[in-house]
């Protein structure tokens, strides 16, 4: 079980907005900047978010990120079939001085 | 062009050991921090350990006093030394860079512990 909860499934038509949320608790996302992760199918996975709601160069403005206390959400907009992978948040722990990521959300576009 | 190229992995049985490497290539390896991240098939990411630029390392629970992480910033290489392997840790292993998130990451190499 996953320090941080991800819900395992989320799914939208194109050019609809979806939201992957990310919960954990104080030692973690209530500590320290989350980032997020896009793994397309058979591939390795690549930054999308670091620092709650930074985007690295290259990355569409499409995605977004927030926080809020101890929850992340992980917002895309204008939904494209390009966008079907699963994302994963990440972050430090300090109680168990180490990085966790979620468990991982598997985006589908309908 | 960032390149990560993991390598060494491959099958192994039970309490055996193998050690992973990873060339860099593309960013100034020697200041970046760097990690292991691991995936069983199917399954999702696992951090497994990191190392600093000043050569500070943390490891997961799971693989304390089995795995040890180092890096040669001369060689632009990383490596993990795995002991004690078990079932359990039969997964593609990741090399990454980091400075904001885990920034850069390797294509994988395969490791299976079975008999």
């Amino acid at each position: 079980q996953s320090v941080l909860t991800q819900p395992p499934s989320a799914s939208g038509t194109p050019g609809q907005r979806v939201t992957i949320s990310c919960s954990g608790s104080s030692p973690n996302v209530g500590s320290h900047s989350v980032h997020w992760y896009q793994q397309l199918p058979g591939t390795a996975p690549k930054l999308l978010i670091y620092s709650n709601n930074q985007r690295p160069s290259g990355v569409p403005d499409r995605f977004s990120g927030s926080k809020s206390g101890t929850s992340v959400s992980l917002a895309i907009s204008g939904l494209r079939s390009e966008d079907e992978a699963d994302y994963y948040c990440a972050v430090w722990d300090d109680s168990l001085r180490g990085h966790v990521f979620g468990g991982g959300t598997k985006l589908t576009v309908l | 062009e960032v390149q990560l190229v993991e390598s060494g992995g491959g099958l192994v049985q039970p309490g055996g050991s193998l050690r992973l490497s990873c060339a860099a290539s593309g960013f100034t390896f020697s200041t970046y921090d760097m990690h292991w991240v691991r995936q069983d098939t199917g399954k999702g990411l696992e951090w497994v350990s990191s190392i600093g630029t000043a050569d500070d390392t943390y490891y997961a629970g799971s693989v304390k006093g089995r795995f040890t992480i180092s890096r040669d910033n001369a060689k632009n290489s990383l490596y993990l030394q795995m002991n004690s392997l078990r079932a359990g840790d039969t997964a593609l292993y990741y090399c990454i860079g980091a400075r904001h998130g885990f920034d850069f990451w390797g294509q994988g190499t395969m490791v299976t512990v079975s008999s």
